[in-house]
Parts: structure tokens; C-alpha cells; sequence
């Protein structure tokens, strides 16, 4: 158990529609990054927050939003979703910055456009 | 600049045999070059790590060689255990004091271990 929670762990939604995805980071940890995972893309980087600030932004489409709020936690939220928005959904969260600091990955959000 | 290409796609080795992945890097920013392990259904995990200033790292059956001039670096896991079929990422970044380690993934390699 790394020690970050993302909820829900599956979605299956339709086109068109919205969903947000919900990320507890690691106790004490003040990054969180969220990724895509998909057969044809692999580990994609998203988004990065560092303590409730945006500091960096991967391929991150601009239907897609995100943020992080006072207590740490992060929602990453998806909108007109496409079939091809299927994906996993991984929430990482590490100490601070530095060479060296470990990110933490959490298990995941399964997300299924139909 | 940002890629890191990783091969092979997959690996199939025998319990106690010898398994090595290879990645290589284009970005020179780079100074932090972690492989991450990924059971199915699980998120990826910290398996080994090393900097550029050194050549090898090693923990336990795994070992990191890494080729600065090159730009390469490589994951060896000496006798192989059916418990380490998974899927293995190198990953590299450039950390910032004030922000994180933002990683590029490689493709991931398919490891199965035979008993």
C-alpha cells in the first residue's frame, strides 16, 4: 500500500458526460501528479500540483481540469468524455521537489467510456 | 527530448536466469533515472533508482547499470523468481528543489518468469 487513496476505483460512463476523480495524496506529501495510462500511449504525465499550486503541465487535454485544494487532496475532473478517454487514471503524490524524492503512485481509477 | 525508449516490449526467463531491460534517454537535463514495477491491477512502484553520477546501483537481485556518455542505462534481476513477472518501467526526470519529479515514462516491458 503506497499509502495514496483514489476514489472510484472503476467508472464506466458514456460519451458526453463528465466525471471527477478523486485523489488523497500520502500523508505529508505536498506534490500530486496524475497520469493517463492506455494501451497506445503507456504512462502519460498530466498534471502536477504543488501545495494547492499548478506547477506543471504534461498532455493534458484541455477538457480535462484538475486542481488541489488547502487540505492536500486533488480531483482530477474529465468532461465531454470520447471513447478514447478510456483509460487508467493513476493519482502519485511525493514529498516536495529535489533529485531523488520518490513518487508514490495510488491503484488507480479504471475509467470506461461507452 | 523527452522520450526514453525502452526494449524489449516483452521478456520471457527462466526461473533463476539472468533478466535485462534497456532504456535509453535523449534529454541530457535528465538527472534521475527510477524503474518502477507494475503488477496488474496495481499502480506502479519504486523498485530502484540511481543518479547520473554513478554507474552502477545495486539492491539486492536488481542492479541499475547506467552509461552517461551513452545515454543509456539498464535493468538487470539476477535469478529471476516467478514472483517478479510484472511489467517494468524506466522512467526519467529532471527534479526541481521547489516542485516535484515530473517522470517520462518508457513503453514498459512485458516480464514473465517461468518456474
Amino acid at each position: 500500500d503506497s499509502g495514496v487513496t483514489q476514489t472510484p476505483k472503476h467508472l464506466i460512463t458514456a460519451t458526453g458526460q463528465r466525471v471527477t476523480l478523486r485523489c488523497s495524496p500520502r500523508s505529508g506529501d505536498l506534490s500530486v501528479y496524475w497520469y493517463q495510462q492506455s494501451l497506445d500511449q503507456g504512462l502519460q504525465f498530466l498534471i502536477q500540483y504543488y501545495n494547492g499550486e499548478e506547477r506543471a503541465k504534461g498532455n493534458i487535454l484541455e477538457r480535462f481540469s484538475a486542481q488541489q485544494f488547502p487540505d492536500l487532496h486533488s480531483e482530477l475532473n474529465l468532461s465531454s468524455l470520447e471513447l478514447g478517454d478510456s483509460a487508467l487514471y493513476f493519482c502519485a503524490s511525493s514529498v516536495r521537489g529535489g533529485s531523488g524524492n520518490t513518487i508514490y503512485f495510488g491503484e488507480g481509477s479504471w475509467l470506461t467510456v461507452v | 527530448q523527452q522520450q526514453v525508449k525502452q526494449s524489449p516490449q516483452s521478456l520471457i526467463v527462466q526461473k533463476g536466469g539472468i533478466s535485462i531491460i534497456n532504456c535509453a534517454y535523449e534529454n541530457t537535463a535528465f538527472d534521475y533515472f527510477p524503474w518502477y514495477q507494475q503488477f496488474p491491477g496495481k499502480g506502479p512502484a519504486l523498485l530502484i533508482a540511481i543518479r547520473p553520477d554513478v554507474s552502477e546501483k545495486k539492491e539486492g537481485r536488481f542492479t541499475i547499470s547506467f552509461n552517461k556518455s551513452a545515454k543509456q542505462f539498464s535493468l538487470h534481476i539476477m535469478d529471476s523468481q516467478p514472483g517478479d513477472s510484472a511489467t517494468y518501467f524506466c522512467a526519467a526526470t529532471r527534479a526541481r528543489e521547489t516542485s516535484g519529479s515530473r517522470l517520462t515514462f518508457g513503453e514498459g516491458t512485458q516480464l514473465t518468469v517461468n518456474p
